[in-house]
């Protein structure tokens, strides 16, 4: 099956800074999601991005699925961005997500 | 417009009961998804199901899960007889259309004491 990794597997930053989290995958993929999983538990969507870029306030996402990596941006972080930040691609059937490990973010003001 | 929905967020009870976790899809989603979250192993999926009939229920742990989708807007996962073991969080999410992107519930945090 499709192997994903995630890196880091943690990253620590001051407020403000700028940061870069990437996903390896095996495979071709149909889909490509981001989450955010937040200190209460909750799994946030971020970006589906199969392939292309996509930004969202502070947030973008870059998949160049040829290469078989998707790139997550955050830039001038703050503390409520800290969390777990998963990757996630559709499997070659085409249904059940395989999620990388994450990577685990803490922002300190 | 409402999410996914799941009941309840917590869940504590002894060995040996049955637990029951519910899921109400996004209105118009035709997949279901059920995922369990753990330490060990991460996030993976249980079963799934397309327009109310379930297609792959492969990573299903055991006989003792079972999983249900009497129609488009209800959906149960049950465990009987529990065991500490399936302590977990257990995650509902539903899709438009296979491809398009998941949407995932709030999550049930099971502990079996």
């Amino acid at each position: 099956g499709i192997q994903v990794e995630q890196s880091p597997p943690d990253l620590i930053l001051q407020e403000g800074a700028n940061s870069t989290l990437r996903c390896n995958f095996s495979d071709s993929v149909n889909n490509l999601q981001w989450f955010h999983q937040n200190p209460w538990g909750q799994l946030i969507n971020l970006f589906y991005i199969p392939s292309g870029t996509k930004q969202n306030g502070r947030l973008s996402a870059t998949t160049v699925a040829t290469e078989r990596y998707s790139l997550l941006y955050i830039s001038s972080s703050q503390t409520t961005d800290s969390g777990v930040y998963f990757c996630a691609v559709l499997n070659q059937a085409g249904t059940a997500l395989i999620f990388g490990k994450g990577t685990t973010l803490s922002v300190s003001s | 417009d409402a999410g996914v929905i799941q009941s309840p967020r917590h869940e504590v009870t002894e060995m040996g009961q049955e637990v029951t976790l519910r899921c109400k899809p996004i209105s118009g989603h035709d997949y279901l998804f059920w995922y369990r979250q753990t330490m060990m192993r991460g996030l993976e999926l249980l079963i799934y199901f397309n327009n109310n009939v379930p297609i792959d229920d492969s990573g299903m742990p055991e006989d003792r899960f079972s999983a249900k989708m009497p129609n488009a807007s209800f959906s149960t996962l049950k465990i009987q007889p529990s065991e500490p073991r399936d302590s977990a969080v257990y995650f509902c999410a539903s899709s438009l259309r296979d491809t398009q992107p998941q949407h995932f519930g709030d999550g049930t945090r099971l502990s079996i004491l």
